[in-house]
This record gives structure tokens, sequence and C-alpha cells, in this order.
């Protein structure tokens, strides 16, 4: 079975700032990963993703992950907070892109962005 | 541009009523559309996998007679929310998949409101 854990349900930071997120999987297989963002009332849109290429992943908006194996790790990180940062952040799990596998989300975290 | 649409963005209906939602692909034919629940402040949860012209695979705990899945083309899914309750109320995603190996593009969402 895959999960994955998203360590904060709420982190604050103020803009200019270091953002990390925080997450940790599980999985029995070599895992696909991403990091989705939700902004109020809207739907998903993947930020970056995992698929056992290179360990350093670049994404959208200047954020990005580093799959960290003995760790079981994939935090989410960007140099400078902006305002525009502040939204619903979800790690996400897959055992590959097959229509056959499922995406299993964790529980979310919401990014503040102080002035 | 947006791949993926849903109708309505948000509708409010009567408690036993019925409620149908769309989702459309705008980009390209999907063979596998999905669709997920998610609470207030909480994670998505996968309801159902669909193909076109086959019936759904519901997640274990959801009713395929109260949550209705048509796949009628391969640019079109629907979810009827059949006799609704409040319960029922929540923001409900699509998600679609162009072929086998590909990630999946999410739909912004359709609030329902159960009064």
């Amino acid at each position: 079975a895959q999960s994955v854990t998203q360590l904060g349900s709420h982190v604050s930071v103020s803009e200019g700032a270091l953002v990390l997120l925080r997450c940790n999987y599980s999985s029995s297989v070599p895992p696909y990963l991403f990091w989705y963002v939700q902004y109020p009332n809207q739907g998903l849109q993947l930020l970056l993703k995992y698929t056992s290429a290179a360990t350093l992943v670049k994404g959208i908006n200047g954020f990005e992950a580093e799959f960290k194996k003995s760790e079981t790790s994939f935090h989410l990180t960007k140099p400078s907070a902006h305002m525009s940062d502040a939204a619903e952040y979800f790690c996400a799990v897959s055992r590959d892109y097959s229509s056959a596998s499922k995406i299993i989300f964790g529980s979310g975290t919401r990014l503040s962005i102080r002035p | 541009g947006a791949v993926v649409s849903q109708h309505p963005s948000r509708v409010i209906c009567k408690s036993g009523t019925s409620v149908k939602i769309e989702c459309r692909s705008l980009d390209f034919q999907a063979t596998t559309m999905f669709w997920y629940r998610q609470f207030p402040k909480k994670s998505l949860m996968l309801m159902a996998t669909s193909n076109e012209g086959s019936k759904a695979t519901y997640e274990q705990g959801v009713e395929k007679d109260k949550f209705l899945i048509n796949h009628a083309s391969l640019t079109l899914s629907t979810l009827t929310v059949t006799s609704a309750h409040p319960e029922d109320s929540s923001f409900y995603i699509c998600s679609v998949q162009r072929e086998t190996g590909e990630e999946q593009y999410f739909g912004p969402g359709t609030r329902l409101t159960v009064t």
C-alpha cells in the first residue's frame, strides 16, 4: 500500500522567507511523487512531479522538491515566498501513471504568507 | 489554457433531488476520467474511475447507485448525485487522463450544497 504524510496542516512564513512544506511517503514499489497546489474554490494544479529521473525536481512558480529515498521524503521548497503562494498544497503518490494506478493524496498543508 | 472544464462550478439543490455534474476534457480525448470528492479542509478522496464505454469502477465505500457515473464519450463524463442529502455537500473534482501511462489533469471543481 502507498501513503503520504504531510507534516503540519498549516505553515505560515513571512514574505521573502524560505518556504518548506514537508512530505514523507510510504511505498512498497518505486513511487511516483507529486506536489499539487489548490487555490480557494479551484481544482488542483500540478507544481512538479518525480518520476525516477533526477532526484531534484524543479517545478513552476519557483518551487522545487528533492526525492530522498533514505529518508522517504519529498519536501517542497521555495527560496523566497510571495504573497501569491498562499494556497493549499498537496503531496501525492502513485505507483505510475497508468489508469489502474490511483493517486493517493496527503491531507494537505495550508500555506499562509505574512506581509 | 484549461485542459478540463466542469459544469456547473457551484450548485445548490434541495434534499431529495438529483444533480448532474459534467466533466469535459477540452484538449484531448481522455481514455480515463476520475471523480474525486473533497470535504472542507480535507484531502481529495477518489470516488471512481471510468473508462469510455464501460462501467465505472467505484472505490470501497462509495455507493454506485447514489453516485451515478456516465462516461458517454472520450471527452465527457457526468456524475449524478441521486436523492441528494446535506451530507453529500462537498467539492467534487474530476480529472482526465489521455492515455495509460500519462498524468492526470484536474478540473476546477464543482461545489455542491444540499439544503
